[in-house]
Parts: C-alpha cells; sequence; structure tokens
C-alpha cells in the first residue's frame, strides 16, 4: 500500500539554527498537510497545501515557518530560527481529494522527531 | 476553538474484552475519523465516517457517527495485544484541517 514518507527519522539542532524536513506524500495525491505533537499531547494542524500553495494554516504556522513543494514529489516543512518549544514531532499527511467533501481521509507518515537543544 | 474531548484518557483491559471509547465536542463536525498511533509512529486510518448516524466496521472496530454530529465512538470486540496504542478521534467541520481529539491509551493485559 503506498505510504507516506518523511525524512529524516530524527533531527537534533541548535536553537537558532534552520531546519528543513522533508516528506514525500503518496504519488497521486493533490493535497499536502503539516501536523504537530508535542510529546504526549494531541497532534495540531499546522498547514494545509494544494496547487502549490497554502489553503489554510493555523495560529502556530507564523513566519517562522514556510512550507514548499520544490519538484513533484517532495514537500517540505522549513522552521527558521528555532525555538526550544518547537520540539515535538512533525507529521506530513496527504490526500487525493479534501473531506469532508471528497471522502479522501488524510493519510500520515510516521513522521520526524525534532529535537532543539 | 474547536475542541474534541475523548473519554477514557487511558484504559487497562484483559485481553478478549471489549473496548469503548468516545469523543464529543460542542461544535458539529461532518466528517468523524479514528486513528490508531503506536509509539515512534504516525496516525493510522482506521475508520472514517461522513454521514450523521452511520455505523461502519472495520474487522473487530465499528465506529458511529453520533446523530447530532457532535460525537463519535469506536469500539473494539474481543481485544487482542496488538491493539496496543493511543486512538485519537478527528473531526472535520467548515474547513478542511483535521481537529484530532485529546486520546485515549489503550494497553492490554495478555
Amino acid at each position: 500500500e503506498p505510504e507516506v514518507t518523511q525524512t529524516p527519522s530524527h533531527q537534533v539542532t541548535q536553537m537558532g539554527q534552520e531546519v528543513i524536513l522533508r516528506c514525500v506524500p503518496i504519488s497521486n495525491h493533490l493535497y499536502f498537510y503539516w501536523y504537530r505533537q508535542i510529546l504526549g499531547q494531541k497532534v495540531e494542524f499546522l498547514v494545509s497545501f494544494y496547487n502549490n500553495e497554502i489553503s489554510e494554516k493555523s495560529e502556530i504556522f507564523d513566519d517562522q515557518f514556510s512550507v514548499e513543494r520544490p519538484d513533484g514529489s517532495n514537500f517540505t516543512l522549513k522552521i527558521r530560527s528555532t525555538k526550544l518549544e518547537d520540539s515535538a514531532m512533525y507529521f506530513c499527511a496527504s490526500s487525493h481529494g479534501q473531506d469532508p467533501y471528497s471522502n479522501q481521509p488524510q493519510h500520515f507518515g510516521d513522521g520526524t522527531r525534532l529535537s532543539i537543544l | 476553538g474547536q475542541q474534541l474531548n475523548q473519554s477514557p484518557q487511558s484504559m487497562f483491559i484483559q485481553e478478549g474484552e471489549d473496548v469503548s471509547m468516545n469523543c464529543t465536542s460542542s461544535s458539529i463536525f461532518n466528517t468523524w475519523l479514528w486513528y490508531k498511533q503506536e509509539p515512534g509512529e504516525g496516525p493510522v486510518l482506521l475508520i472514517a465516517l461522513y454521514k450523521a448516524g452511520e455505523l461502519t466496521s472495520n474487522g473487530r472496530l465499528t465506529a458511529q457517527f453520533g446523530i447530532t454530529r457532535k460525537d463519535s465512538f469506536l469500539n473494539i470486540s474481543a481485544s487482542i495485544p496488538s491493539d496496543v496504542g493511543i486512538y485519537f478521534c478527528a473531526g472535520v467541520s467548515g474547513t478542511y484541517k483535521y481537529i484530532f481529539g485529546t486520546g485515549t491509551r489503550l494497553k492490554v493485559l495478555a
């Protein structure tokens, strides 16, 4: 079964540095998402992306964050000037359509654990 | 903001027992989904519900979309050790983002 793949599985970075988290969505999917899960907490929506632009973002997704689809297969999340509180699991997801109108649920990758020192 | 409250927060059950967990909100949702997350992995879709009142099964799992569109439940019958994990509900309302619940941590004792 096709999967969403994320790299790296674990990223350790010094506070203030920039990080790029990478995702390869399922190949025929058109909608892409990033979520964050702080240790022991629930999964929180960050941003959705369609047709090469952001379609929705949460209040967490401030100017420190950006997303890009640099080619036909990758979808990246960049975090500039990382802070300690950015430490979390970051999940990429993709879907063929968008709920609630399409009955096409989101499929999640296994995440990147980001540790800010 | 919209919140989904799951109960119970955690459960310890004996292998073979049935499990029931639910998700409630003060807001109306148009889609409900149930995901399972195991340590070090991402959420894996179990069941998606798209119509109020819908009852859907996936093997030993059964989930229902509440008629008020403000709640959903997930039942697991005859639990086995590999059912261990955290179960999250997720809802979709007027926008496309998923709102996740607080999770139910399930532990199965053999």
